[in-house]
């Protein structure tokens, strides 16, 4: 079955304890992007990725991290997290681009930070 | 420069009852547009989306939404509204082009009444 996974569903951590949420799809597709959701606010971009060790921030990088080694991975890294960033993040993929593509979703992932 | 505007941040209607979802653009290139619906604790996916070809597109589940340039508007609509419509639903818009991102609208929540 073709799909994004995301680990952990849920997450609550504490202000400043590195954390890593894991993306990861079996489509072959080359972009894949992380998003958080937030009330009001709609989905904003976090940092996206074009291909394997191609990376670029989105609309909101800062605060955090990503890495693409292998073409079906694309982790979201919190160094330092902040109560800011409690959130709902949805990483997705797509064949070339989201911009005119079909972008495929994963589940999302909840973070609170306290 | 791309951004999307959602009138109503929240709608309720009748079971088989008329939906209408509104969402107005702006782009200064021809727009891709979508419409993705999120069912409650689930990622979003894709109900259509236009690409410059028939400016009266047909969806999944029975919408559709019609591209109309002179009111700068691609409004969803449904016929008549089943209690599995109940969810968020969100507009985006995109330039197309293979590094341009795609931007979402704050979201709708659908509400279905018995």
């Amino acid at each position: 079955e073709a799909q994004v996974t995301q680990n952990p569903r849920y997450l609550i951590t504490v202000t400043g304890k590195k954390l890593t949420v894991t993306c990861s799809q079996n489509m072959n597709h080359e972009y894949m992007s992380w998003y958080r959701q937030d009330p009001g606010l709609g989905l904003r971009q976090i940092y996206y990725s074009m291909n394997v060790e191609v990376t670029d921030k989105g609309d909101v990088p800062e605060g955090y991290k990503v890495s693409r080694k292998e073409k079906r991975n694309f982790p979201l890294i919190l160094e330092s997290p902040s109560p800011n960033q409690t959130s709902l993040y949805f990483c997705a993929s797509s064949t070339s681009s989201g911009s005119f593509y079909e972008q495929y979703f994963g589940p999302g992932t909840r973070l609170t930070v306290t | 420069a791309q951004s999307v505007t959602q009138l109503g941040s929240h709608v309720s209607v009748s079971e088989g009852a008329l939906v209408l979802l509104r969402c107005n653009y702006s782009s200064s290139v021809p727009p891709y547009l979508f419409w993705y619906v999120q069912y409650p604790n689930q990622g979003l996916q894709l109900l259509l989306k236009y690409t410059s070809a028939a400016t009266l597109v047909k969806g999944i589940n029975g919408f559709e939404a019609e591209f109309k340039k002179s009111e700068t508007s691609f409004h969803l609509t449904k016929p008549s509204a089943h209690m599995s419509d109940a969810a968020e639903y969100f507009c985006a818009v995109s330039a197309g082009t293979s590094y341009d991102k795609v931007i979402f609208g704050p979201g709708t929540s659908l509400s279905v009444i018995p």
